[in-house]
């Protein structure tokens, strides 16, 4: 069963860049959409980004100025890079895996990873 | 591209139905059959209990069913029980090959 494990530095400046890992374990990591989305403290989910394991790449019209998604096969892991961040960044980060066969759901989530843009 | 709109919290008590709504526009919800639905309990992350509007995953009870009609998708939990006290999601994949969530509706059990 697949599993993903995000991690990051917990707390990030204002105006700096948050850079954030998924590592895919208990499956491939070919053939699949990745995606990054993120929850505020107490508000609703937010999609982020996906990349697919050749590179291709879509992102939220709101956040693509600022977003980078990556991948790296050979490590399994998926990569988030947001730059210039502020207070309004602050939230839960998951990654997910949209399930097979449908570009309608995540089936897969990770634990989340809580970042706090702060100076 | 704007959230999909859901009451922002609904009630019941246990063993009657509710219903949460989530509305969207032409170029998410009524474009295609790509809406899930997700449960969160707090401090977890979203399972998803329906996908592609009526469908459920393997494991998730049949007291959740979903529908569409235009840009408006449903789910319905029958039999609450208090376990099912969460946040639940609606989201939907648009035109534009991106995702898009709604606010959120807080279920509470009475």
């Amino acid at each position: 069963q697949v599993q993903l494990q995000e991690s990051g530095p917990g707390l990030v400046r204002p105006s700096e860049t948050l850079s954030l890992t998924c590592a895919v374990s208990g499956g491939s990591i070919s053939s699949n959409y990745w995606s990054w989305i993120r929850q505020p403290p107490e508000k609703g989910l937010e999609w982020i980004a996906y990349i697919y394991h050749s590179g291709s790449t879509n992102y939220n019209p709101s956040l693509k100025s600022r977003v980078t998604i990556s991948v790296d096969t050979s490590k399994r892991q998926i990569s988030l890079k947001l730059s210039s961040v502020t207070a309004a960044d602050t939230a839960v980060y998951f990654c997910a895996r949209k399930q097979e066969g449908t570009w309608g759901t995540f089936d897969i989530w990770g634990q989340g990873t809580k970042v706090t843009v702060s100076s | 591209q704007s959230a999909l709109t859901q009451p922002a919290s609904v009630s019941g008590s246990p063993g009657q139905s509710i219903t949460i709504s989530c509305t969207g526009t032409s170029t998410d919800v009524d474009a295609y059959n790509y809406v899930s639905w997700y449960q969160q309990h707090p401090g977890k992350a979203p399972k998803v209990i329906i996908y592609d509007v009526t469908y459920r995953p393997s494991g998730v009870s049949n007291r959740f069913s979903g529908s569409k009609s235009d840009n408006t998708a449903s789910l319905t939990i029958s039999g609450l029980q208090a376990e099912d006290e969460a946040d639940y999601y609606c989201s939907s994949f648009t035109v534009s090959s991106t995702w898009v969530f709604g606010g959120g509706t807080k279920l509470t059990v009475l």
